[in-house]
């Protein structure tokens, strides 16, 4: 069975760091560029990063960049995210996603499997 | 890019057809935009991507459809099961963005 699972989460204090995990199974991990994202309570759906299959390409969302680190470790089928510098606004459910490219013609992608999410706390 | 849906919330009798609307604040390059429906307590799934190409397994009453920067998702027939949140996403350039969320409630 395909399957990502985030690991990680709790309750931080502003100012703290976080390094979330996600164990991937039933595919190979190598294959695939993998995101996370994120979702604050009650709010809708954040993209925060995407990393390529070997993790040498890298990609952040704006109002994050310079506190996050995303990471991963094709040997232990694992994707990471560190975060920094934590702020009340960084509190949401974050969730890890395979990214699929549908053809190799057009550069169509999708978020097409997604684990069940970690949920991040930042408060004193 | 800014991606602006409408309506905020969709109130629709089983049976009936549903139309969301996305709005792209510029160009997503040759469609390059999803939709996913996100219902509670539960992960995002994606349905559509290419803005009219349903992702496998996704039943045929999900359409995309597009006309510049306007995108559109149709539900040809609601089930009380599409009941949900749906988000637009585009994965033009980074960073990639969604849209606010669409909430579709079955009377």
């Amino acid at each position: 069975e395909v399957q990502l699972v985030e690991s990680g989460g709790g309750l931080v204090q502003p100012g703290g760091s976080l390094r979330l995990s996600c164990a991937a199974s039933g595919f190979t991990f190598s294959d695939y560029w993998m995101a996370w994202v994120r979702q604050a309570p009650g709010q809708g759906l954040e993209w925060v990063a995407n990393i390529n299959q070997d993790g040498g390409e890298k990609y952040f969302v704006d109002s994050v960049e310079g506190r996050l680190t995303i990471s991963r470790d094709n040997a232990k089928n694992s994707l990471y995210l560190q975060i920094s510098s934590l702020r009340a606004e960084d509190t949401a459910v974050y969730y890890c996603a395979r990214v699929v490219r549908y053809s190799s013609g057009r550069a169509d992608y999708g978020m097409d499997v997604w684990g069940p999410g970690t949920t991040v706390t930042v408060s004193s | 890019i800014v991606l602006t849906q409408s309506p905020g919330t969709l109130s629709l009798s089983p049976g009936e057809r549903a139309t969301l609307s996305c709005r792209a604040s510029q160009s997503v390059g040759s469609n390059y935009l999803a939709w996913y429906q996100q219902k509670p307590g539960q992960a995002p799934r994606v349905l559509i991507y290419g803005a009219s190409t349903r992702a496998t397994g996704i039943p045929d009453r999900f359409s995309g459809s597009a006309s510049g920067t306007d995108f559109y998702l149709t539900i040809s027939r609601l089930e009380p099961e599409d009941s949900a949140v749906y988000y637009c996403q585009h994965y033009a350039n980074s960073p990639w963005t969604f849209g606010q969320g669409t909430k579709v409630e079955i009377k």
